[in-house]
């Protein structure tokens, strides 16, 4: 079945620095990809989408990069902030014809950014 | 704010309890999911509602059902707890069946003693 895999945590940076959290995913066909944030106690938030390979999802200065090839979508950011401090969640999506479209998800990877 | 309501915020419950999750989509949109957040499963899909009626079936235990009602709300029933059904429970809604775009609700957090 659909996976995904995602680079363990927690990361901690400091303010200003580069973020780059890994995913990896195994699914046949052509899945859409997602990035989701979930501050401290609270929901998901959708953070960025692709759609297609080599399509580029970005949103407040994050950016993933749909890459069949090697079957990726890793989330940067150039220059991170305290308030990027959360838990990012990279996920798939990828029905049979006609079928549902429920996320799968990885397990999530813990921010911290210090001042 | 994702547009997305969940109640209660918070329940607390003693084993072989019966509760039940209520969940709003945004206005306009047709489809529910419901997920769960554990530390040991991490978030898992469990049931999809489109205009009320079941759409998909996830890692759903029989202990658990859903509907969704003609107002569009839905609600998540959860009965013969157990402590392992402590979690985070999250509605998402989608405008209909075939988009592949979810917004979360900010999630009810169950725990069972």
């Amino acid at each position: 079945g659909d996976s995904v895999t995602q680079m363990e945590g927690p990361v901690t940076l400091s303010e200003e620095a580069f973020l780059t959290i890994n995913c990896t995913y195994t699914a046949t066909g052509y899945p859409s990809l997602f990035w989701y944030v979930q501050y401290p106690g609270e929901g998901l938030q959708l953070l960025l989408k692709a759609t297609k390979a080599d399509d580029k999802g970005s949103n407040k200065g994050f950016e993933a990069t749909y890459r069949k090839e090697t079957t990726s979508f890793h989330l940067e950011k150039g220059s991170v902030q305290v308030s990027d401090s959360a838990v990012y969640f990279c996920a798939l999506n990828n029905p049979p014809s006609g079928s549902a479209r429920q996320l799968t998800f990885g397990s999530g990877t813990q921010l911290t950014v210090l001042p | 704010d994702s547009g997305v309501t969940q109640t209660p915020k918070h329940l607390i419950t003693a084993t072989g309890q019966r509760v039940t999750l209520r969940c709003s989509p945004r206005s306009g949109d047709l489809s529910v999911y419901w997920y769960q957040q554990s530390l040991d499963q991490g978030l898992q899909f469990l049931i999809q509602y489109y205009n009320g009626e079941e759409r998909a079936k996830g890692n759903i235990l029989e202990r658990f059902s859903a509907q969704q009602f003609p107002d569009l709300h839905s609600e998540l029933n959860l009965s013969s707890l157990e402590l392992g059904d402590s979690a985070l429970y999250f509605c998402a809604s989608s405008r209909d069946w075939a988009s592949d775009t979810q917004y979360f609700g900010p999630g009810t957090r169950l725990t069972v003693l």
